[in-house]
């Protein structure tokens, strides 16, 4: 079964509105989540990396206050698209797990496909 | 700057042959390398992991190798079926994960 949940998987609304992801470790405790993005037909880029209990680490390029990260528990990390526009529209996904020098794997959510129109 | 290139961008085959996915990267100090599936609009998963002391793993059908001195990883997929047609992606790295922009294989019944 997952061991990374996201939610909502689809979100369609109008320019302008604030969007809220929940990405969520099942079975384990992740200190550190990484928030990807996907253009159709693209590879995934790193966002950034959100830290719980501290401010996230955002990629270059990446606007902190567009993407609001919070990782108040050891289990949900949130990823808020703030006043939304229509360049936002793209597929999101989160993962946890893996650690350097180990043989876990990365574990990634379903991702979020956002729509804004 | 750590870049992944993966060929060819698309494969198509038919049902029962054996192929092989090709992944390079720029940077060999690397500490991981995963192999992902990926389904349209769904999100990733987890094939292999090889570790950067390993040279290869093996999952039922699939191999992956991994030739750092190189900078090269190939995934090898054995009597392919309709089933396997999806989106194949290798990333590199621990946790942060550079990702190649995979190959997008069709497996023809």
């Amino acid at each position: 079964g997952a061991v990374v949940s996201q939610h909502p998987s689809r979100v369609i609304c109008k320019s302008g509105t604030s969007v809220k992801i929940e990405c969520r470790s099942l079975d384990f405790q992740a200190t550190t989540m990484f928030w990807y993005r996907q253009f159709p037909k693209k590879s995934l880029m790193l966002m950034a990396t959100s830290n719980e209990g501290s401010k996230a680490t955002y990629e270059q390029g990446v606007e902190k206050d567009k993407f609001l990260i919070n990782h108040a528990s050891l289990t949900l990390s949130t990823l808020t698209v703030t006043s939304a526009h229509p360049e936002d529209s793209s597929f999101y996904i989160c993962s946890a797990g893996g650690e350097p020098y180990s043989n876990q794997p990365q574990h990634f959510g379903d991702g979020t496909r956002l729509s804004i129109l | 700057k750590q870049e992944v290139t993966q060929i060819p961008a698309a494969l198509s085959v038919p049902e029962g042959e054996n192929l092989v996915l090709n992944c390079s990267f720029t940077d060999s100090a690397i500490y991981n390398l995963q192999w992902f599936r990926q389904d349209p609009g769904k999100g990733l998963t987890s094939l292999l992991l090889i570790q950067s002391s390993q040279r290869e793993q093996t999952s039922g059908r699939l191999n992956a190798s991994l030739d750092k001195s190189s900078g090269r990883s190939t995934l090898y997929i054995a009597a392919s079926q309709p089933g396997d047609s999806a989106t194949y992606l290798c990333a590199v790295g621990a946790q942060k994960l550079v990702f190649g922009q995979g190959t997008r294989l069709t497996i023809n019944p």
